[in-house]
């Protein structure tokens, strides 16, 4: 099993809170991914990093902010929560760019945030 | 970005072989096609993944279309720990940028 562990892996927060999420790695792999997985939408990608310091939005990233100070560590941030985020956050990593090698992705074992 | 269309739900028995569709019509010829599968209460995992030609490996059959428009996994014995979602997705480069998209999935449902 790829070495990903995520942070919390439960957690129950009022809604208006700041809330992080922690993805540590330690495959050293450049790429790094958070989702969010709720039912009838699947997987929504919310933010990648493909190096330290170097980040990109997803395709729901609107109340999301992300950071990525070393290789291993990569955090999402909720600025306040809201009940809409309510939802299972998957971290995923992968060590080459898939696009150019078919190269497969690893996921961790997802954090479970409930907003009241 | 790239679509793939794939069955809500499936029901297969038990040590019986299983074909998952997937169609991808759209796909680029840089696409690769990936599957996925997602136990309960767990991250997804990666199956198998192919450009052009069928791929075999200890999990799973990729039978990939001349055209490339759809694709098949195949789980040659289904067992009760195969009961999952199963997500066909294409990866590829858009914009610039590299992204992994995922579609809703097939429930595959196991029967003893």
């Amino acid at each position: 099993d790829a070495g990903i562990t995520q942070s919390p892996r439960h957690k129950v927060t009022e809604t208006g809170t700041p809330v992080t999420l922690r993805c540590h790695q330690t495959e050293n792999h450049r790429y790094m991914y958070w989702y969010r997985q709720d039912p009838g939408h699947g997987l929504r990608l919310i933010h990648y990093s493909y190096g330290v310091k170097d980040t990109d939005k997803g395709e729901v990233s609107d109340g999301y902010s992300v950071s990525r100070s070393k290789t291993e560590d990569f955090l999402l941030t909720l600025e306040s929560a809201t009940s809409s985020q309510t939802s299972v956050y998957f971290c995923a990593i992968s060590d080459r760019v898939y696009s150019y090698s078919g190269n497969t992705i690893y996921f961790g074992e997802g954090s479970w945030l409930t907003v009241v | 970005d790239a679509k793939t269309t794939q069955p809500n739900s499936m029901e297969s028995n038990e040590e019986e072989p299983v074909h998952l569709p997937c169609n991808h019509s759209t796909i680029s010829g840089t696409d690769y096609i990936h599957w996925y599968r997602q136990l309960p209460s767990q991250g997804p995992e990666y199956v198998i993944h192919g450009l052009t030609s069928n791929v075999n490996n200890r999990m799973a059959s990729l039978a990939i279309a001349e055209d490339r428009k759809s694709s098949t996994l195949i789980l040659h014995r289904a067992t009760l720990r195969d009961a999952a979602v199963y997500y066909c997705i294409l990866t590829g480069r858009e914009g610039g940028s590299e992204k992994l998209v995922f579609g809703k999935g097939t429930k595959l449902t196991v029967n003893p």
